[in-house]
């Protein structure tokens, strides 16, 4: 698959903060950026999904943003809690989907 | 959204021999699927994609003969390791492809942890 370059690798964050993870891809031709979290062990739940047609979705206190001509997306969590503590994956794609490194989000009590 | 189910959920077995790992849609048919691989503390790798009736997609780097994909049915998809090794030991994880109006979505099974002794 194609690269996406995913930063930060870790994320530590007081516990109300907002976090903000950021993916860079290369492939123009994607038109699919969902982001994923995944906790130990267990599958990747989908959070907050966006398509190439728009550039800002929010979901309560997630939101995903995409700048398609510097191909990047973001994810921002506001107000951060204990359990967004996970790995978070960013993905890019359309059928097929390449995944980021992952992003270790711990969020401080 | 769509409900995916994997077995077995943990497997341990002999190097040299062959495993297999089914993948199945709940609740709607799926004529493609996709098996991942993610070792500890890394990303989801895809392998291969399944396609319902045909031939399986494979991903550069991964060996068909050694990961058979069989996807007989718009509910079933599975994966078998044959002459497993420990490098081999991984976490096995299918997803189902859903296609929707402008939105097309990957929804993920629970996942199979393989450990090769």
């Amino acid at each position: 698959g194609e690269n996406v370059e995913q930063h930060p690798s870790t994320l530590s964050v007081q516990e109300g903060d907002s976090a903000v993870i950021k993916c860079t891809y290369s492939d123009s031709a994607s038109n699919y950026f969902p982001w994923y979290k995944q906790e130990l062990g267990k599958r990747p739940q989908l959070i907050i999904d966006i398509r190439s047609n728009v550039g800002e979705k929010k979901d309560q206190r997630i939101a995903v943003t995409l700048n398609k001509t510097a191909k990047h997306f973001s994810l921002h969590i506001t107000e951060t809690q204990p359990e967004d503590s996970a790995v978070y994956f960013c993905a890019w794609g359309s059928t097929k989907l390449s995944f980021g490194a992952g992003t270790t989000v711990t969020v401080r009590a | 959204g769509a409900v995916v189910s994997q077995h077995p959920s943990r497997v341990i077995c002999k190097s040299g021999t062959s495993v297999k790992i089914e993948c199945r849609s709940l609740d709607f048919q799926a004529t493609t699927m996709f098996w991942y691989r993610q070792f500890p503390k890394q990303s989801l790798m895809l392998m291969a994609t399944s396609n319902e009736g045909s031939k399986a997609t494979y991903e550069q780097g991964v060996e068909k003969d050694k990961f058979l994909i069989n996807h007989a049915s718009l509910t079933l998809s599975t994966l078998t390791v044959t002459s497993a090794h420990p490098e081999d030991s991984s976490f096995y994880i299918c997803s189902v492809h859903r296609d929707r109006v402008f939105q097309e979505t990957q929804y993920f099974g629970p996942g199979t942890r393989l450990l090769v002794l």
